[in-house]
């Protein structure tokens, strides 16, 4: 069965601090591997994406990687902020068409 | 560009009810979808449309309808609305082309309670 879970649930760090949120995924055939962060009240955004090749993605403090072998993503938040309190969620798609796997998400919170 | 809208923002009904979620979008994406968002698990897919006049089923599909008469609108119909329903509900856009790779874009939300 095609599945993507996600850990901690929630998380709560203080301003500053640095955090790894982890995702592991049993989907075949995988395509890429997006994360998303979704502010309370919005729709989710993409933050980074993945192909089987890349194993490494930043966009500004964000860091995901991605073990294709053991099926793990990881995403790193450098120096966080008060804006990062928001839920990131994982997803990752197969190949051949338009299906995606969504993770149940990680809920950030950032502490002053 | 105004992106993904959704109307409403809220929306409270009451058993047996029937209503109509809004979605619209103007960056002319042919691929569409609606998705529910519960407390808990991922978002899962209902419908879902990769052109006019052509939509599917996706994961969660029993009780609502959905048509796709021009490109940039999605309606998703609640028929006979009922507690389990209640949730919230996103609709999304992909541009053409790529298929799996293209990111999906995402409508703010409409968060509905069902009595």
């Amino acid at each position: 069965k095609n599945q993507v879970e996600q850990s901690p649930q929630s998380l709560i760090i203080l301003e500053g601090k640095n955090c790894t949120l982890q995702c592991n995924y049993t989907v075949s055939p995988f395509s890429n591997l997006r994360w998303y962060k979704q502010d309370t009240g919005r729709g989710p955004v993409s933050l980074t994406i993945m192909t089987f090749s890349e194993n490494t993605k930043s966009n500004g403090r964000y860091t995901a990687t991605l073990d294709a072998d053991t099926k793990q993503s990881s995403l790193h938040i450098t120096a966080s902020q008060l804006s990062d309190s928001a839920s990131y969620i994982c997803v990752v798609s197969l190949t051949g068409g338009f299906k995606t796997i969504f993770g149940a998400g990680t809920r950030l919170f950032v502490k002053a | 560009n105004a992106g993904v809208t959704q109307t409403p923002k809220f929306q409270v009904l009451k058993t047996g009810q029937s209503m109509t979620l809004q979605c619209a979008q103007d960056m002319n994406h042919e691929y569409m979808s609606w998705y529910r968002q519960d407390p808990g698990m991922g978002l899962r897919l209902i419908h879902y449309s990769v052109g006019a006049g052509i939509t599917d089923q996706g994961e969660v599909p029993n009780g609502y309808n959905v048509s796709r008469s021009t490109t940039e609108d999605f309606p998703l119909r609640l028929l006979s609305a009922a507690p389990s329903q209640t949730s919230v509900y996103f609709c999304a856009s992909r541009p053409p082309g790529r298929k799996a790779y293209n990111e999906q874009f995402f409508g703010p939300g409409t968060r509905l309670t069902v009595l």
